[in-house]
């Protein structure tokens, strides 16, 4: 299984203010998606990183407030801009990594946002 | 869209007793049926999956049940050890369709030594 690292792997963040998570991987990935888990709570997708154009976004999520990023075949970016405490959540950056679709996925160790 | 919903929400077992989580989706179509299991501080890591050609699978101390019928799904983990303490969560997808993976809202297990 391929390895997913993620950046940082929690901060904690000013009302107002924009961060940028990174997620790297270890081998080339067909698909790559991040995840919302807010505290206490399921796994929400927010959207599907798409590689060389824009990403595809679940409903409830814009890409105004969640502007991403995949330059290649092995990392993504994720910003959660302007946030508020309500953004405070977990953050899974996850990869598909066979070179079929399979539905398995793989998750990073998430990144812990804490908005003030 | 689909829906899955996830049962009991918290689960405290003797340890080595069995454990039983069930869960139910709604659409007819999902045909893939992951479990995850997330330790504290950690990303959801695949601990066993199905998909709708079979009934059961097993892995050693763990085993998943699908009944395709009542739109169904159970993980069974027998003899629990105090390292199986953990937040489960259930999923499904259509994997056809190219639909994204649907979670259970997740079950905190713990098991007591």
């Amino acid at each position: 299984s391929a390895v997913i690292s993620q950046k940082p792997s929690r901060d904690i963040c000013q009302r107002g203010t924009s961060l940028t998570i990174q997620c790297q991987v270890d081998s080339q990935v067909t698909m790559m998606f991040w995840y919302r888990q807010q505290p206490g709570q399921s796994l929400t997708l927010i959207a599907t990183a798409n590689q060389g154009s824009e990403a595809t976004y679940e409903s409830g999520f814009v890409i105004d407030k969640f502007p991403i990023s995949r330059p290649n075949l092995t990392f993504s970016t994720l910003t959660v801009s302007n946030m508020s405490p309500e953004d405070s959540s977990i953050y899974l950056c996850s990869v598909e990594w066979s070179s079929h679709r399979t539905g398995e996925l793989f998750f990073g160790e998430g990144s812990r946002l804490t908005v003030l | 869209g689909e829906n899955v919903e996830q049962h009991p929400s918290t689960l405290s077992v003797q340890e080595g007793d069995s454990a039983v989580i069930k869960c139910t989706y709604s659409d007819s179509a999902s045909n893939y049926f992951p479990w995850y299991k997330q330790e504290l501080g950690k990303g959801p890591q695949l601990i066993i999956d199905i998909r709708s050609n079979v009934g059961e699978k097993k892995d050693q101390r763990i085993a998943v049940t699908l009944n395709k019928t009542a739109k169904h799904f159970s993980l069974h983990i027998t003899e629990t050890q105090p390292e199986d303490s953990a937040v489960y969560f259930c999923a499904a997808s259509n994997d056809n369709a190219g639909n994204m993976l649907t979670f259970g809202g997740g079950t905190r297990l713990m098991v007591k030594p």
